[in-house]
């Protein structure tokens, strides 16, 4: 079974602070995701990697930025936490060729 | 511009009858569609997809979806709710425009199942 890990569950951070979210695969697959969930908005692309250390922007990309210096791991950063970064984070991965993503257990960000 | 719409933000359902979630989308060219479920403090599971072939698709528990090309809709059903579905899903279509962005997902706002006893 495909495996994608989030280094935290539940986070609090203060306004201002610099916020790392660890996402880690175990299936070698070459493409990885960040979302964040909001209620009523469903799930939306902050940024995704094809392959190590390439990203592209996706839909929602201010404020946020992203690192991929191995395959397996893909970090979500935010340079400087505000209070409308507070939301759900869900990181995905996909094996290049294939169609379907695999989710991992999302973590709840709280920006006070 | 494509899209994803889930009509119903919430669908109550007693259990053991059956159930339909909404599910419309707009893409240029033939759509990937998929339904994920998401659990209470829960990442999202995948439930089944349709690329191509068969109209009525078959997923994990017990679930199905049908692709109706001409109303361009991909609704997901079971014949007979349980108590343990009761949770958040959410329809995606592959985005067709952008093919070569690592095969991005838009999601539909997710509806709310709720399956009583």
């Amino acid at each position: 079974d495909v495996k994608v890990t989030q280094s935290s569950r539940y986070l609090v951070k203060r306004t201002g602070e610099k916020v790392f979210l660890e996402c880690v695969q175990d299936m070698d697959h070459e493409n990885m995701f960040w979302y964040r969930q909001d209620p009523g908005l469903g799930l939306r692309l902050i940024y995704f990697s094809y392959d190590v250390k390439m990203k592209e922007k996706g839909d929602i990309p201010e404020g946020y930025s992203v690192s991929r210096e191995k395959k397996e791991r893909f970090s979500l950063i935010l340079e400087s936490a505000s209070t409308n970064q507070t939301s759900m984070y869900l990181c995905a991965s996909r094996d290049r060729g294939q169609e379907t993503q695999y989710f991992g257990p999302g973590t709840r960000l709280l920006v006070l | 511009a494509q899209s994803v719409a889930q009509p119903e933000d919430q669908v109550n359902v007693a259990e053991g009858n059956p159930l339909t979630v909404k599910c419309t989308y707009s893409v240029s060219g033939n759509p990937y569609l998929f339904w994920y479920v998401q659990y209470p403090n829960r990442g999202l599971q995948f439930l089944l997809k349709y690329i191509t072939g068969d109209n009525l698709v078959k997923g994990s528990y017990g679930f199905e979806a049908e692709f109706n090309k001409s109303q361009t809709s991909f609704h997901l059903k079971k014949p007979s709710a349980l108590v343990s579905d009761s949770a958040l899903y959410f329809c995606a279509v592959r985005d067709s425009v952008r093919y070569n962005q690592g095969g991005k997902l838009i999601f539909g706002q997710g509806t709310e199942l709720s399956v009583k006893p």
